[in-house]
């Protein structure tokens, strides 16, 4: 069964902190995703990558950045976690031969 | 640059009736169209989508779409609602000839429909 997994549920952080969200895939996609959620907004694209060590810029990448090191694991790092990131984070994995996107949970993050 | 409209915040029906979600898109070229659900607190379940073929697609939990070429449209529908059935509903579309590599392409989400099915 796919099976996409976010590290948190639930995340509470303080402003200026550094923050890390990790997402893992046991499906052995090459794609994998980070986005926010945001009500009347929709999905944003924060960050994708394509292989290991490989990542390119969504279409909200500022404040954020990502790290992925082996194939199934995706990771999202704030550095300097700020109120305006408070937010739903999705993320998602694809296969190269395929066209849908498998999603995790989720991690509701609130800076304070 | 492609987008998706989800032109309706909020759809309200009754257990029962029919249900139709609506989704417009902007694409340059033949689009990749998807239908997802998210549940409270719960990430995204893919329900359906059109690549290509026969324009009536079918899904998961008995939800159907129609792609409409003429009308840039893939409305969701549902033919009698279930009380389950509330959720928040995404479109998502996807050009393919927008690659940066062998097979890959960018999604673009629809702002999501809340609907809410009355007993």
């Amino acid at each position: 069964d796919v099976k996409v997994t976010q590290s948190s549920r639930y995340l509470v952080k303080r402003t200026g902190e550094k923050v890390f969200l990790e997402c893992v895939q046991d499906m052995d996609h090459e794609n994998m995703f980070w986005y926010r959620q945001d009500p009347g907004l929709g999905l944003r694209l924060i960050y994708f990558s394509y292989d290991v060590k490989m990542k390119e810029k969504g279409d909200i990448p500022e404040g954020y950045s990502v790290s992925r090191e082996k194939k199934e694991r995706f990771s999202l790092i704030l550095e300097s976690a700020s109120t305006n990131q408070t937010s739903m984070y999705l993320c998602a994995s694809r296969p190269n031969r395929g066209e849908t996107q498998y999603f995790g949970p989720g991690t509701r993050l609130l800076v304070l | 640059a492609q987008s998706v409209a989800q032109p309706e915040d909020q759809v309200n029906v009754a257990e029962g009736n029919p249900l139709t979600v609506k989704c417009t898109y902007s694409v340059s070229g033949n689009p990749y169209l998807f239908w997802y659900v998210q549940y409270p607190n719960r990430g995204l379940q893919f329900l359906l989508k059109y690549i290509t073929g026969d324009n009536l697609v079918k899904g998961s939990y008995g939800f159907e779409a129609e792609f409409n070429k003429s009308q840039t449209s893939f409305h969701l529908k549902k033919p009698s609602a279930l009380v389950s059935d509330s959720a928040l509903y995404f479109c998502a579309v996807r050009d393919p000839r927008v690659m940066t590599t062998d097979s890959w392409g960018k999604f673009q989400f629809g702002a999501g429909t809340q609907v809410v099915v009355t007993p």
